[in-house]
C-alpha cells in the first residue's frame, strides 16, 4: 500500500526555470494539500484541494500553481522558480472534514539557484 | 483566528526519563488538535489526535496528550523515552472545516543514551 506518492524527492533549479511535482494516493481521499516545510517554521499550506475539481489558496500561494488532476492526482507547478522558494515540499491528502488526519508522502527537496 | 505555540524548539533528555513537549492553542471553534513526528528524511506521521471526546488521548508508542481548555493547553508526554523517540514533533491545531490547518514550529527532541 503505497499512500502518498511524490516525484521527485530531489530537485535542483535555476533562477527563472519551472517544473511540477506530482502527487499521487491510492487512498481514495477527498482532500488533497501542498505543504513547504522551512527550518524553525513549521508547515505552511501552500494550496489545497478540497474535492476533485476545486481548488484554493492556502496561507502562501504566491508563485505556485496546482492542478487536481482527477480524485488521485495533484500537481504543484513553479512557472519561474525563485531562490525563496527553496525548501522542502511536502504533499498530503485526508478523508476531509474536520476531523480529518493528514497523510503525508516523503517530501521533495527542491534547492533553486 | 487560529495560532499553535510550541515552547520550546529543542528538548534534550535521557534515555527510560519523561518526555514532556508543550504546546499551547488558540481558536476560535471547538479545535481539533494533532500530534505529528516526522523522523529525519521522512514524511510527518500522526502521533495522536483530539476531537472533542476524551480529553486524555492515547497515541502510539506510548504517547498521550490532555487537553485542557482552561490553559489552552495541548502538551504531549511519554513516560520513558526510547532512542528511537528523537524526531521533530507538531502540534496542530484545525478548525472544524479541516482545511484551516496551523502547524506549531516543531520541537526537535533529543535522546541521549
Amino acid at each position: 500500500n503505497a499512500g502518498v506518492t511524490q516525484t521527485p524527492k530531489f530537485q535542483v533549479l535555476k533562477t527563472g526555470q519551472s517544473m511540477t511535482l506530482q502527487c499521487a494516493q491510492d487512498m481514495n481521499h477527498n482532500s488533497m494539500y501542498w505543504y513547504r516545510q522551512d527550518p524553525g517554521m513549521g508547515l505552511r499550506l501552500i494550496y489545497y484541494s478540497a474535492s476533485e475539481g476545486t481548488t484554493d489558496k492556502g496561507e502562501v500561494p504566491n508563485g505556485y500553481n496546482v492542478s487536481r488532476l482527477n480524485k488521485r492526482e495533484f500537481s504543484l507547478r513553479l512557472e519561474s522558480a525563485a531562490p525563496s522558494q527553496t525548501s522542502v515540499y511536502f504533499c498530503a491528502s485526508s478523508t476531509g472534514g474536520d476531523t480529518g488526519e493528514l497523510f503525508f508522502g516523503e517530501g521533495s527537496r527542491l534547492t533553486v539557484l | 483566528a487560529q495560532s499553535v505555540t510550541q515552547l520550546d524548539s529543542h528538548v534534550s533528555v535521557s534515555e527510560g526519563t519523561p518526555v514532556l513537549l508543550r504546546c499551547n492553542y488558540s481558536s476560535s471553534y471547538s479545535p481539533s488538535l494533532f500530534w505529528y513526528v516526522q523522523h529525519p528524511n521522512k514524511g510527518l506521521q500522526l502521533l495522536l489526535k483530539y476531537t472533542s471526546a476524551a480529553t486524555l488521548v492515547k497515541g502510539i508508542n506510548g504517547f498521550e496528550a490532555e487537553f485542557k481548555k482552561s490553559e489552552t493547553s495541548f502538551h504531549l508526554t511519554k513516560p520513558s523515552a526510547h532512542m528511537s523517540d528523537a524526531a521533530e514533533y507538531f502540534c496542530v491545531v484545525s478548525d472544524t472545516g479541516g482545511f484551516k490547518t496551523i502547524f506549531g514550529a516543531g520541537t526537535r527532541l533529543f535522546v541521549k543514551a
